[in-house]
């Protein structure tokens, strides 16, 4: 089964309005942690937010901010203000906790291009 | 500057070849995972090294293999190359053996097999 699931696989923005991307996660830890990744076409991966689940607050990170339901198992990703920059591709990925040992990789959703437009 | 740092940036090399890639984790991380991103498979997760140490293996063939040295900086080896083994190869580290809030990224290994 997939742990992380993106069903949307481009998104188109205007330029300076909101966008939300969507992530599913599955586990049966009590304890991890939910990051986005930004992808520009020059391939590096840039960290955006991390969300761990214990805590109390959504996460924000200047024009980001994670939109995290627990109980649904989705942390949406919510870009405010959208900039032509960042036209990018978007991943998110989950780090589980117990049930991965003492490893602590993170796994990968199939990501969202994301394009801003002018 | 993430503080991961990826050697070479880009590798071209034919079928049955080996190549060693290289990756210095940012300083006072102890762990190193190591990423396969092809376009058919998404990002893979390749094989974690901890202080040393192998801590997990994931997706990664027989004819890969890495280490991690004293200093900390990891190397991927891949043998025998496949047209199939083309994609960008990214290495990432973490503090441990805390439950990880950031896992900074390399700016990744382009190998392209002819």
């Amino acid at each position: 089964a997939q742990k992380i699931t993106q069903t949307q696989p481009g998104m188109f923005v205007q330029e300076k309005e909101a966008v939300t991307l969507d992530c599913t996660y599955d586990t049966s830890d009590p304890s991890y942690g939910l990051f986005w990744y930004k992808q520009p076409s020059s391939g590096e991966m840039i960290f955006l937010i991390y969300q761990g689940s214990y805590d109390q607050q959504n996460a924000t990170e200047g024009r980001y901010s994670l939109n995290f339901q627990k109980a649904r198992k989705s942390a949406n990703l919510v870009i405010s203000a959208s900039q032509l920059g960042d036209s990018a591709m978007y991943f998110c990925a989950m780090r589980e906790g117990r049930s991965s040992g003492s490893a602590r990789q993170l796994t990968f959703g199939s990501g969202t291009q994301l394009t801003v437009l002018p | 500057d993430s503080g991961v740092t990826q050697t070479p940036k880009h590798l071209i090399t034919a079928t049955g070849q080996r190549v060693t890639l290289r990756c210095s984790p940012r300083s006072g991380d102890l762990s190193v995972y190591w990423y396969q991103q092809s376009l058919d498979q998404g990002l893979q997760f390749l094989i974690q090294y901890y202080n040393g140490e192998e801590r997990a293996k994931g997706n990664i063939l027989e004819r890969f293999s890495a280490q991690q040295f004293p200093d900390l900086h990891s190397e991927l080896n891949l043998s025998s190359l496949e047209l199939g083994d083309s994609a960008l190869y990214f290495c990432a580290s973490s503090v441990e053996p805390q439950y990880s809030r950031r896992y900074t990224f390399g700016s990744g290994t382009r190998l392209t097999v002819v």
